[in-house]
């Protein structure tokens, strides 16, 4: 089942903050966040398995609550750079890999 | 790092034309290689799951037929899509991980334009 992204779209001015979140109706296995570049392929940010867990990649860090149905991609002080298309990725149990519909980020100078 | 090759880039050619996608590992050795397709301003959508050695895993709605994966090697995968039509013309994008709780790492992607 397709995991819920929002908003769907956002505008920063750079060095403003912004948080997308990803969220399924049912316990995951892990979930993955990619940002994509248009025309481009899809870049690995991060993967979070555990419920509770927290991770940093730079100003770009990720949440994945205790129920583990709920992920948050932090982006910190954006930069012109971070534009694209953020999409989670979400695993169920016994279920294969499903991409979210996506999160288009625009960084505006 | 973990660099995923994909060839062509583009391929542009007439209808009922076979056309063959080449997805290499090119540092490190894919348990599972991925086929997606994606259409302008959409999520990737995933086609099949391929595993080295056996045959791969279509999604719901994608015929086997037509789009035909051999996942010959550890590090090679192809999707070759038989007697192409307009509708047929779609980015597609191969990815690649070395287990199951792995990252997918993406090639560049292939722009296929069915005249």
């Amino acid at each position: 089942q397709q995991p819920v992204q929002s908003p769907q779209a956002v505008i920063l001015r750079e060095g403003e903050d912004a948080v997308i979140n990803c969220s399924s109706s049912k316990a995951l296995y892990s979930v993955h966040w990619y940002r994509q570049k248009h025309g481009e392929a899809p870049v690995f940010l991060m993967i979070l398995l555990k419920g509770g867990e927290q991770k940093g990649h730079e100003k770009i860090s990720a949440s994945f609550n205790e129920k583990k149905q709920q992920s948050s991609l932090y982006l910190t002080a954006s930069q012109l750079s971070y534009s694209g298309t953020y999409f989670c990725g979400t695993i169920e149990y016994g279920q294969n890999f499903v991409f979210g519909p996506g999160t288009r980020l625009s960084v505006l100078p | 790092g973990a660099v995923v090759s994909q060839h062509p880039s583009w391929v542009i050619c007439k209808s009922g034309t076979s056309v063959k996608i080449e997805c290499r590992s090119l540092d490190f050795q894919a348990t599972t290689m991925f086929w997606y397709r994606q259409f302008p301003k959409q999520s990737l959508m995933l086609m099949a799951t391929s595993n080295e050695g056996s045959k791969a895993t279509y999604e719901q709605g994608v015929e086997k037929d037509k789009f035909l994966i051999n996942h010959a090697s550890l590090t090679l995968s192809t999707l070759t899509v038989t007697s192409a039509h307009p509708e047929d013309s779609s980015f597609y994008i191969c990815s690649a991980r070395r287990g199951a709780n792995q990252p997918q790492h993406f090639g560049d992607g292939t722009r296929l334009s069915i005249l």
